[in-house]
């Protein structure tokens, strides 16, 4: 079973406008955090935001926010007042905390953002 | 910039030579994770080095093998390359295994030909 799942291969944003990119990740594990990476055509993978199980509030990083709804497994990134250099590909991670995997990234496939003027 | 760093930035190599990528991380930083990154997917997870012991492996086969230095620099080495081995390698250091993000440096775009 997938780990990590984004439902949205792309979205598409007007300038200044909020975007939400859609995340459902699965564990059994009650420690675990959650992370958003930003990779732009470059290649390098930008870390953004992090969310730990044990969060009651959510994130919050400058523009980006992050809307977990635990009960749901769900860690939805929030982009507020999109600019153009936000258009890249963005990723979902999740770490487990315990185990024998534990410290290792699971990565979603990925939403490619295109934020228009 | 994260301060971790990777060399070389790109490299061509034949089937069945073999290669070796270097992560140097960023300072402070003890625990060191490579994943491979195909064209259009999710990084995968390779292995984690802590303390110069490797802590942890995905499911690659043992002809991906790697090393921590004192320093907690790091080598990825793959031998016998296969033509899917084609893909972006990023390091990635953090403060231990489990406490805090993971900082990814620029990658290693390898093409195996």
């Amino acid at each position: 079973a997938q780990k990590i799942t984004q439902t949205q291969p792309g979205m598409f944003v007007q300038e200044k406008e909020a975007v939400t990119l859609d995340c459902t990740y699965d564990t059994s594990d009650q420690s675990y955090g959650l992370f958003w990476y930003k990779q732009p055509s470059s290649g390098e993978m930008i870390f953004l935001i992090y969310q730990g199980s044990y969060d009651e509030q959510n994130a919050t990083e400058g523009r980006y926010s992050l809307n977990f709804q635990k009960a749901r497994k769900s860690a939805n990134l929030v982009i507020s007042a999109s600019q153009l250099g936000d258009s890249a590909m963005y990723f979902c991670a999740m770490r487990e905390d315990r185990g024998s995997t534990l410290g290792r990234l699971y990565f979603g496939r990925g939403t490619q953002l295109t934020v228009w003027p | 910039e994260t301060g971790v760093t990777q060399s070389p930035t790109h490299l061509i190599k034949t089937r069945g030579q073999q290669v070796t990528l270097r992560c140097s991380s960023q300072s402070g930083h003890n625990t060191v994770s490579w994943y491979q990154q195909a064209l259009g997917q999710g990084p995968q997870f390779i292995f984690q080095y802590y303390r110069e012991e490797e802590n942890g492996r995905g499911n690659f086969p043992p002809r991906f093998s790697g090393l921590q230095f004192p320093n907690y620099s790091s080598e990825l080495n793959v031998n016998a390359l296969e033509l899917d081995d084609s893909a972006l390698y990023l390091c990635a250091s953090s403060i231990g295994t489990v406490q805090g993000e993971q900082y990814f440096g620029p990658g290693t775009r390898l093409t195996v030909t």
